[in-house]
């Protein structure tokens, strides 16, 4: 079982629509939770970081985490071509420990 | 300004020669990494730095990947002998947040 674990895609989602992202997770001692974009070529670039069972708003974006089921999800709201990236789950298990990454999942925005 | 900067963003080099990877942070940090993620593939922890000090390593940061802080500020990462599976974008991160733009390393 990989340790954390993403559907590559591609999610298509027309513009304005509300893009829903899931990673699974094996390591029940992870603490921390992040959401990255990356776009092509670039390095990754934090959007969200959760830490207690819940959801977490920012803007359009939206992170979930239930420890118990072990998942974490981000929502992203009224959807544009500009959120066309990669969005990589990481998790760690304290702070301070090396991030682990799932493979990310493609999205794609259609105008 | 970016939060970390990176040099060179990009490499060319010989199967078998050495190089070395530069990370500028803009300002201290207990915790720096370096991630590196082959073309199509995840991102992948090579090694953390906490207060000077190496504090984990993964599997992939054997004997042929050294890192170094030499001036108290800058942080390098060296790859000694090279070889072609090396190729790939190396990441230098101070904390969770901040990714420099990294350097595409290509060995050939």
């Amino acid at each position: 079982q990989k340790e954390v674990e993403q559907n590559s895609g591609p999610l298509s989602v027309p513009e304005g629509a509300i893009a829903s992202l899931n990673c699974t997770y094996s390591d029940r001692g992870s603490q921390s939770f992040f959401w990255y974009r990356q776009y092509s070529g670039k390095s990754p670039e934090l959007i969200m970081s959760i830490y207690s069972n819940g959801d977490k708003e920012d803007g359009r974006f939206t992170a979930q985490l239930n420890k118990a089921s072990q998942y974490v999800s981000l929502l992203i709201r009224d959807s544009q071509p500009s959120d066309s990236a990669t969005y990589l789950c990481a998790l760690r298990r304290a702070a301070g420990n090396k991030l682990t990454f799932g493979g990310g999942t493609r999205v794609l925005v259609k105008p | 300004e970016p939060e970390v900067t990176q040099t060179p963003s990009h490499q060319v080099t010989q199967m078998g020669q050495e190089v070395i990877l530069r990370c500028v942070p803009i300002s201290n940090h207990l915790y720096f990494y370096w991630y590196r993620q082959i073309l199509g593939q995840k991102v992948e922890f090579l090694v953390s730095f906490y207060n000077n000090e190496i504090s984990e390593k993964s599997e992939i940061f054997d004997d042929q990947f050294s890192v170094e802080r030499p001036d108290g500020s800058n942080f390098t990462l060296k790859i000694r002998s090279t070889k072609l599976e090396d190729s790939a974008m190396y990441f230098c991160a101070r904390g969770e947040a901040f990714f420099g733009q990294g350097t595409r390393l290509t060995v050939v």
